[in-house]
């Protein structure tokens, strides 16, 4: 089955500065990569996702890159706000039939003002 | 609110004991997914439904869990004969049909168990 690794698995920032979040998975099929927020106290939520076809995608402040050839993704949030503090999940997937999203552990995401 | 219910919010139980989760999806949402959270950890898969059907299990799935979605709407996940190593936050997610195969899972708030 798939496996996501996810690094950092703790990321410390100063308001304002970048924030970048790096996972790898391993089942050349995933064709499907989205990222989730997960804030204390309450479910993931979607942030952004991507699809195998587009190596990157950008939403304001978010944007995801895809290298299949490495198997590859990552998240960059720029201008980072206290706000931003939560953990965040990749996750991938194969499209269609049985979409089951595998997630990777985690990255606690704290932004200092 | 029109999210993903799941009550109760918090469970404390005794080793040994049953307890059950109940997960209200969002109105028309066709699959249902249950996942499970451990501390610094993602959430893992359990099962998920298409409508009534249960299509796929997980091995983290023994024997003492089940899972019902009648009428395809509602779920109930229980677990028999608790254990400590049940110990988790249950989530369940909801997603929309005709999303291209892909697309948001929506989550609901979680169920936490505790054993004792």
């Amino acid at each position: 089955g798939e496996n996501v690794e996810q690094h950092p698995s703790t990321l410390s920032v100063q308001e304002g500065d970048s924030a970048v979040i790096k996972c790898t998975y391993s089942d050349s099929a995933s064709n499907y990569f989205p990222w989730y927020k997960q804030e204390l106290g309450k479910g993931p939520q979607l942030i952004i996702d991507i699809r195998s076809n587009v190596g990157e995608k950008k939403d304001q402040r978010i944007a995801v890159t895809l290298n299949k050839t490495a198997k590859h993704f990552s998240l960059h949030i720029t201008e980072t706000q206290p706000e931003d503090s939560a953990v965040y999940f990749c996750a991938a997937s194969i499209s269609g039939g049985s979409y089951i999203p595998t997630f990777g552990r985690g990255t606690s995401l704290i932004v200092h003002p | 609110d029109t999210g993903v219910s799941q009550n109760p919010r918090h469970k404390i139980t005794k080793r040994g004991q049953n307890v059950t989760f109940r997960c209200d999806p969002i109105s028309e949402h066709n699959r249902l997914y249950w996942y499970r959270q451990t501390l610094g950890q993602g959430p893992e898969f359990l099962t998920y439904f298409q409508n009534e059907a249960q299509l796929e299990k997980s091995r983290l799935l023994s024997d003492r869990f089940s899972a019902e979605r009648p009428k395809g709407s509602f779920s109930t996940l229980e677990i028999q004969r608790t254990e400590q190593g049940d110990s988790a936050m249950y989530l369940c997610a909801s997603k929309a049909k005709g999303t291209g195969g892909a697309g948001e899972l929506f989550f609901g708030e979680g169920s936490r168990l505790t054993v004792l």
